[in-house]
This record gives C-alpha cells, structure tokens and sequence, in this order.
C-alpha cells in the first residue's frame, strides 16, 4: 500500500466551481502534511502547510483529520489558472511522502 | 535569487554514458534530496543528505551514486545510463525546525533522455 494515496482524476470543473480533493495516508506517525501544485513540466510547489487541524489561505482550504488519516484541499471560486496538478505530501522525520497527484483543468 | 538551481536542464545521451547533474541550494538548508519523476509523473525519493551525511538510500541501482561536497550542494552522478533512466529528476532541500521538517523547496528538474 502506498503511504500517500489520491485520486487521479482528471478533475475538470468550469470557471467559479468548487472543486475538492481528498488524499489520504497510511502513516499514523506522519507529522505534516502539504499540498503542492505542479504545472506542466515545472518543479512542485507549495501551496499550503498543514500542521493541525487545517489550514486557510485565500480561496484554498485544507483540513486534516488525524483519527480518519484523510486531508483535504477545498478549491473555492475556481480560475482557470488553478488548472494543474495537486500532490499531497505526508511527512514523517526526514521523509517525505508524495501521492500520485490530482489533475485539475477549470473550463472556461 | 534562485533558492535551489540544477545544472544542465535538460540532458540528450546515449545509452551507456556517464553523466552528472548538479545541485546547489542558497537557503541554508540541511538537508537536501533527489527525486525521479517518470512518465507516469510519480514523484519518487532517490537520496537524502542532511549536513553532507546520507540519511535516505531508497531502492536505486548502484549506477547512481550522489555526492555532497558541502551542505549546500548535492550532486548525482549516474553511470551506464539505460533508457529507463529517463525522467525527470528533481533536486529539493528543506530544514528541519524544532521536531518537524519544513517544507521542501525543489529545483526547477532535469529531463534527461537517454537515446
């Protein structure tokens, strides 16, 4: 079983859509968790930590739920530069655990 | 400034060749990685040093081997390369604060083609 698991998608949602993501971890010693965006033949990038419970910035929402071993990411108002792929990231000691990604694509 | 760089971006060979690609990182970070990301766009650990020491060594051929002249720079090394090497190969540091490891920060990647 992998350690960071996530649906593939592809997700495509037109413009303003709330889209969500969910990625779950085997884990239960993993400390943190992230959410990277990777555009197409581009290195990750972080697009929010999620230490606690959840985490809030601007339009994107994530939430971690220790006792079901899931996190989330909540897109709110989507734009089509949102369009990428989204990694979750467990993170136990040094070790860094990425799913497979989630494709996104908002339509016009 | 550019926070962690990767030299060349991209690399043509073929099949058999030696060939390096090299890591360097300005934030002070401890540790740093190198992963492989296939066509399949998994994203995969290769090594991990903290402070020039190797902490990580996932399942790799021998034929890759990293070096760390100094904290701030890893480089790989890959030997006979074979044509399921391509891929591209991402460098990343990050470091570790109180009991937990921040964030990674990754090189903009080397897609390397072996012919």
């Amino acid at each position: 079983r992998k350690e960071v698991e996530q649906d593939p998608g592809p997700f495509n949602v037109p413009e303003g859509a709330t889209v969500a993501f969910n990625c779950t971890y085997s884990n239960s010693a993993s400390q943190s968790f992230f959410w990277y965006r990777q555009d197409c033949r581009k290195e990750p990038k972080l697009l929010m930590s999620v230490y606690s419970s959840g985490n809030e910035d601007g339009r994107f929402t994530a939430q971690l739920n220790r006792a079901s071993q899931y996190i989330s990411l909540l897109i709110r108002d989507s734009k089509l530069s949102d369009s990428a792929t989204y990694l979750c990231v467990g993170n136990t000691g040094n070790q860094f655990y990425f799913g497979t990604g989630t494709s996104l694509t908002v339509i016009p | 400034d550019t926070a962690v760089s990767q030299t060349p971006k991209y690399l043509v060979t073929q099949m058999g060749n030696d060939k390096s690609i090299k890591c360097e990182q300005n934030l002070g970070h401890d540790t740093m990685y190198w992963y492989k990301q296939d066509s399949k766009k998994f994203l995969k650990i290769m090594f991990s040093y903290n402070n020039k020491e190797l902490i990580i060594n996932e399942t790799v051929p021998n034929r890759f081997s990293p070096k760390s002249p100094d904290k701030a720079h890893l480089n790989l090394h890959i030997n006979s390369l074979e044509l399921g090497d391509s891929a591209v190969y991402f460098c990343a540091s990050s470091q570790i604060v109180g009991l937990r490891t921040d964030t990674q920060y990754f090189g903009p990647g080397t897609r390397l083609t072996v012919l």
